[in-house]
C-alpha cells in the first residue's frame, strides 16, 4: 500500500531556532496537508497546499507542495514554547475518494532541556 | 458553532462488553471519518461516510460498526470490545481546506 514517510520523528528545539520537517509519498499526491496535535486535543489543520510547487505561509509557518508531488516540507521560523507538539502531515493522491488521507506518524516537537 | 464533538471524552470497557462513540459537527460537511491513534502508528482510517447514507471501509474496520445517522452525526460501534481496541478515537469531518478532527475519545479496554 501507499507509505507516506516524514521525518525527523522528534526533534529538540531552543526558543528562537527555526525549525525544518518533511514527508515523502512512495506516490503522488494531489493535496497536502500540515496538522499540529496538542496533547489531549485533536489534530488542528494548519496549512493545506492544492498544487505542486505551491509554498502557503501561516503566520511563521511556511509549507511547500514539492514539484515531484510526492513531498511536502514544514518550516517554522523564530520557534516559541507554544510550538511544542506533534506534527502530521498527510496526503490524498489522484483518484482518492475523500476517505483516502494518509497520514504520517508524526513530528514530536519538545523543548530542549 | 462547535465544529466537530465527540462524546465521550474517556472510557474504560471489559473485554466482550459493546458501546458505542458519538459524533457530531456543525459545519454543514457531507464527509465524515473515524480513526484510531496509537502510539508510533499515527492516524489510521477506520470508516469513511462520504455523504448521508453511505460509509465505507477504511484501512482498519475489522471490530467496528458506523452509522451515519444523519448529516450532522457518525456514529462507532464497537459490538464486543477486546485489548486490541484500546486506542485514542478521533472523528473528522471535511470541508473545502481540509478535514476537521474532534477532540479525541480515549478508550481503555482490559
Amino acid at each position: 500500500g501507499q507509505q507516506l514517510n516524514q521525518s525527523p520523528q522528534s526533534m529538540f528545539i531552543q526558543e528562537g531556532e527555526d525549525v525544518s520537517m518533511n514527508c515523502t509519498s512512495s506516490s503522488i499526491f494531489n493535496t497536502w496537508l500540515w496538522y499540529k496535535q496538542d496533547p489531549g486535543e485533536g489534530p488542528v489543520l494548519l496549512i493545506a497546499l492544492y498544487k505542486a510547487g505551491e509554498l502557503t505561509s501561516n503566520g511563521r509557518l511556511t509549507a511547500q507542495f514539492g514539484i515531484t508531488r510526492k513531498d511536502s516540507f514544514l518550516n517554522i521560523s523564530a520557534s516559541i514554547p507554544s510550538d511544542v507538539g506533534i506534527y502530521f502531515c498527510a496526503g490524498r493522491n489522484y483518484g482518492g475518494s475523500q476517505g483516502n488521507l494518509i497520514f504520517g506518524k508524526g513530528t514530536k516537537l519538545s523543548v530542549k532541556p | 458553532n462547535a465544529g466537530v464533538t465527540q462524546t465521550p471524552k474517556f472510557q474504560v470497557l471489559k473485554t466482550g462488553q459493546s458501546m458505542t462513540l458519538q459524533c457530531a459537527q456543525d459545519m454543514n460537511h457531507n464527509s465524515m471519518y473515524w480513526y484510531r491513534q496509537d502510539p508510533g502508528m499515527g492516524l489510521r482510517l477506520i470508516y469513511y461516510s462520504a455523504s448521508e447514507g453511505t460509509t465505507d471501509k477504511g484501512e482498519v474496520p475489522n471490530g467496528y460498526n458506523v452509522s451515519r445517522l444523519n448529516k450532522r452525526e457518525f456514529s462507532l460501534r464497537l459490538e464486543s470490545a477486546a485489548p486490541s481496541q484500546t486506542s485514542v478515537y478521533f472523528c473528522a469531518s471535511s470541508g473545502s481546506f481540509g478535514q476537521y478532527f474532534g477532540p479525541g475519545t480515549r478508550l481503555t479496554v482490559t
